[in-house]
C-alpha cells in the first residue's frame, strides 16, 4: 500500500491476556519504528529496527514487550500478560531513502487503540 | 540523556493570527523533524530539516543547529491548523528519534 498499515485498528484484551500488533511499513523504507502514545502524552519510544541490524530495543519497558521485524518488512510488537497500564494507543513509523539520503522522514500508521481492562 | 523541549505547551489563537513554536535540542542534530497530529490522532509530517529553512505554503521551518533550536511558524492560522505539533530529533551517530512533549494548538474563530 501507499502508507504505514496497523492491525487491528482497535484491540480490547482482558487483563493478563497476550496481544500482537501489526505494522506493514511503506515498500522499500528499511527503518521502523514502535511508539507508544497514553492519553494526552507525547511519544514514547519503544524499539528501532533497520534492515539487518540488530535493533535498538532501548525503550521497551518491560520483558513482557517484544517486536519481530520478518524479511525486513512486516513488524510484530507482542505484549505478554497484558497489565491495564499498558493502555494506550501503538503507533508504528517507517522511514526510507529521500532524494539520495536515508532515513530522513518518518511516515507514521494510523495507529492500534489497545484497551486492557 | 538526549532532551527535547517545546514551547510553549499550550497556544490558543484567533484564527487568522501568526504563531511561532520552538524547540530545544540537548546536542549536534542528525534528525529533526516536524508533525502536527491532528483531533483523530493522526500523525502528519510536516518537515524534514536537520538545518536551515523550508516553507510549505501557510507553514514554514528553521533549524540552527549551531544554537540547538527550531522553529515552526504558522502565519494566517486556520481552524484546521488545531492539535498538537510535535518537533522529533535524533543526534548525531544515532536514528532513535525522540520526540517532545508538543505544543496544543487551539486556533479558534
Amino acid at each position: 500500500g501507499a502508507g504505514v498499515s496497523q492491525s487491528p485498528s482497535n484491540k480490547v484484551t482482558e487483563k493478563g491476556k497476550d496481544v500482537e500488533l501489526r505494522c506493514d511499513p511503506i515498500s522499500g523504507h528499511t527503518a521502523l519504528y514502535w511508539y507508544r502514545q497514553s492519553l494526552g502524552q507525547g511519544l514514547e519510544f519503544l524499539i528501532y529496527f533497520q534492515g539487518n541490524s540488530a535493533p535498538d530495543k532501548s525503550g521497551l519497558p518491560s520483558d513482557r514487550f517484544s517486536a519481530e521485524r520478518t524479511g525486513g518488512s512486516v513488524s510484530t510488537l507482542t505484549i505478554q500478560r497484558t497489565q491495564q497500564e499498558d493502555s494506550a494507543v501503538y503507533l508504528c513509523a517507517s522511514m526510507g531513502r529521500s532524494n539520495g539520503v536515508m532515513n530522513t522522514e518518518a511516515f507514521f500508521g494510523q495507529g492500534t487503540r489497545l484497551t486492557v481492562v | 540523556g538526549i532532551q527535547v523541549e517545546q514551547s510553549p505547551p499550550d497556544l490558543i489563537l484567533q484564527e487568522g493570527a501568526n504563531s511561532t513554536l520552538r524547540c530545544n535540542f540537548s546536542d549536534s542534530v542528525n534528525n529533526l523533524q516536524w508533525f502536527h497530529q491532528n483531533p483523530w490522532g493522526q500523525l502528519i509530517n510536516l518537515f524534514y530539516i536537520p538545518s536551515g529553512t523550508k516553507q510549505n505554503g501557510r507553514l514554514s521551518a528553521t533549524t540552527v543547529a549551531t544554537e540547538r533550536y527550531s522553529l515552526l511558524y504558522i502565519s494566517s492560522s486556520q481552524t484546521t491548523d488545531s492539535g498538537v505539533y510535535f518537533c522529533a530529533y535524533s543526534g548525531a551517530g544515532s536514528y532513535q528519534l525522540t520526540f517532545g512533549k508538543g505544543t496544543k494548538l487551539s486556533v479558534i474563530p
